[in-house]
This record gives structure tokens, C-alpha cells and sequence, in this order.
């Protein structure tokens, strides 16, 4: 079945630090990847996604490249802020329709 | 569109009693799915719905769990018997048909099951 690894947290980081967020799948076939985020007492949400390799998704700052031949999807922001404190969520969605999410990488970003 | 919603957001419930829980996707969204998260994990799988079709469920999805979507709109979650072990978020998601758009996942933001 598919996986996704993700480094464990807590990452602490001061405001406008670099952050990188390592993430590594297996899956079969095609797979999708995507970046998921969850604020402190709200829902999942979708930050970014790439489709095919080499592929770059990016939203809000946040950049992640779909790297096959490592499996990788590592997840970068080059100025942090504290509203990016948070869970960050790697996820895959290969065959059918489920994503199979890793175990997550708390971030706190202090001032 | 007033994203996926679900009820209750919080239920604390003895061990045996039975649950349900509520989702209402997106309205246009023809597919649906629940996960289930347990605190410091990502979510897992648990079922997924094609309109009122229920065309995928994980070996996590207990005979004590039942999901239903009987108009292919909203969908209810059942949990007979509960066990300490099924305390967890529950979520939600659903997302557009195929050729509407990316078919990604949007989240609802969760019903959250403590048993005592």
C-alpha cells in the first residue's frame, strides 16, 4: 500500500527563519501529492499539490517539487511568520481515491 | 459555498453507547469520504462514497462502523458499541466529479469522539 514519511516535530523556528519540511512517499503507479495544513483549532486544509514530477505546487509563500526519482516532496518557505504556526500534513493519492497522509510536523514560529 | 459541514463538533459518549455523526459535503460534490484521526497522527482512511455508492472501505472500518449516503447527499457515520479506542476526530471530505476541477479533498472540520 502506499506510505508517506515525514520528519518528526516540533520545529521551532524565529520569525522569517527558513523552514523545510522533509517528506518521502511509496506508492504505485501516478501518484498525486499534496501539502495539508491544520491552524490551531481548524479544519485540514489544502496549502499546495503537484501532479506529475517535477511538477512545483505553491501557495501562500510555500513551495514543494515533485521529485520521482527520490520520492520526495519536501515542503520550503523562506521567511517565516508566526500565523504559520501550525501542523503540516504530506499526503498522497495514488491509485483510487484515498489520501494516505504521514503523521504530521508541528511548527511553532516565535516572534 | 458554504464548505463541508459536520455534526456534532464534539461528543462524549459512555462505552457501549451508540454514535452518529453527520456530514454534508459541498454541495455538487459527488464524492465523500471519512477519515479518522487520532491525536498526533495523520488521518486515516476509513470509507468513501461515489455519490450514495459506497465503493471503498479500510480493514480500520469495524463491524461496529457503519457508513451511510442514502441520497448521495449527506452521510451519516454510526458507531455501535463504542470502545475508549474509537475516541478520535472524525472528519469529513468530499470533493467535485471527475472533469470538475482538480478532484482534491476538502475538509470539514471535524467531530471530535471522546468515550469514557
Amino acid at each position: 500500500g502506499n506510505s508517506v514519511t515525514q520528519m518528526e516535530g516540533p520545529v521551532t523556528l524565529s520569525e522569517e527563519a527558513f523552514l523545510t519540511i522533509n517528506c518521502t512517499y511509496t506508492a504505485t503507479g501516478y501518484p498525486s501529492l499534496f501539502w495539508y495544513v491544520q491552524y490551531p483549532g481548524e479544519g485540514l486544509q489544502l496549502l499546495l499539490k503537484a501532479t506529475k514530477a517535477d511538477d512545483k505546487g505553491s501557495n501562500k509563500g510555500f513551495e514543494a517539487t515533485y521529485r520521482k526519482e527520490t520520492t520526495s516532496f519536501h515542503l520550503e518557505k523562506g521567511s517565516v511568520q508566526v500565523s504559520d504556526s501550525a501542523v503540516y500534513f504530506c499526503a498522497v493519492k495514488a491509485a483510487g481515491n484515498k489520501l494516505t497522509f504521514g503523521g504530521g510536523t508541528r511548527v511553532l514560529v516565535k516572534p | 459555498d458554504t464548505g463541508v459541514s459536520q455534526d456534532p463538533r464534539h461528543k462524549i459518549t459512555k462505552r457501549g453507547q451508540n454514535v452518529t455523526f453527520r456530514c454534508d459535503p459541498i454541495s455538487e460534490h459527488n464524492r465523500l469520504y471519512w477519515y479518522r484521526q487520532t491525536l498526533g497522527q495523520g488521518p486515516e482512511f476509513l470509507t468513501y462514497f461515489q455519490n450514495e455508492a459506497q465503493l471503498e472501505k479500510s480493514r480500520l472500518l469495524s463491524d461496529r462502523f457503519s457508513a451511510e449516503r442514502p441520497k448521495g447527499s449527506f452521510s451519516t457515520l454510526e458507531i455501535q458499541r463504542t470502545e475508549q479506542g474509537d475516541s478520535a476526530m472524525y472528519l469529513c471530505a468530499s470533493s467535485p466529479p471527475p472533469g470538475q476541477g482538480f478532484n482534491e479533498q476538502y475538509f470539514g472540520p471535524g467531530t471530535r469522539l471522546t468515550v469514557t
